[in-house]
């Protein structure tokens, strides 16, 4: 069993969806908790961090992580074709040597 | 803030060549910094990390001969393929360690085509 599991999709919305993503991880001691968007031929670009459970919004997204659950979501509201990119989560357990156990990315489509 | 450039973007060579490629954080110092390689529709593979002033620590299966990594600068690491033939070709990126230890900044990659 990965570490960290996130389904590679992909998804293919309509303009205006929301998007929801997800990971489960099985290591309890992650702590800190973050999103990545990479477009085609880029490298990832930090979207969302988070530490410990709880929600938290930037725009129109919004970061969720449920500890206990061992669960983390991102949701993308009014979704738009600019948002077309794969989103891969990350985990750390901030022991100061910066290191990321990744998901396998999902690969989203928004359909103008 | 927490900006990382790469350099080339882009970078076709010939087999047997060796290639220089550049990390630098822009705006911060990094301590570590890390070296990856992407193969197309896949996620991240980590190749290695690299700490200022020492040696790099290779991730298993990387051959650290072929894969020359120098982090000379709390700014700068390089990566060196040396010797690079096809199967070499590959999407390669860095990332610079900030905040408190617990999160990576990435630049924007690094293309090699060996013919």
């Amino acid at each position: 069993q990965k570490e960290v599991e996130q389904d590679p999709g992909p998804l293919s919305v309509p303009e205006g969806a929301i998007v929801s993503l997800n990971c489960t991880y099985s290591n309890s001691a992650f702590q800190y908790f973050m999103w990545y968007r990479q477009y085609s031929r880029k490298g990832p670009e930090l979207l969302m961090y988070t530490y410990s459970s709880g929600n938290k919004e930037d725009g129109r997204f919004t970061a969720q992580v449920d500890k206990s659950s061992k669960y983390i979501s991102l949701f993308i509201r009014d979704s738009q074709p600019s948002d077309s990119a794969t989103y891969l989560c990350a985990m750390s357990v901030g022991s100061n040597d910066y290191k990321l156990s990744f998901g396998a990315g999902t690969t989203v489509t928004v359909r103008a | 803030g927490a900006v990382v450039s790469q350099h080339p973007s882009r970078v076709i060579c010939k087999s047997g060549t060796s290639v220089k490629i550049e990390c630098r954080s822009l705006d911060f110092q990094a301590t570590t910094m890390f070296w990856y390689r992407q193969f197309p529709k896949q996620s991240l593979m980590l190749m290695a990390t690299s700490n200022e002033g020492s040696k790099a620590t290779y991730e298993q299966g990387v051959e650290k001969d072929k894969f020359l990594i120098n982090h000379a600068s709390l700014t700068l690491s390089t990566l060196t393929v040396t010797s690079a033939h096809p199967e070499d070709s590959s999407f390669y990126i860095c990332s610079a360690g900030s905040g408190g230890g617990d999160t990576q900044y990435f630049g924007p990659g690094t293309r090699l085509t060996v013919l």
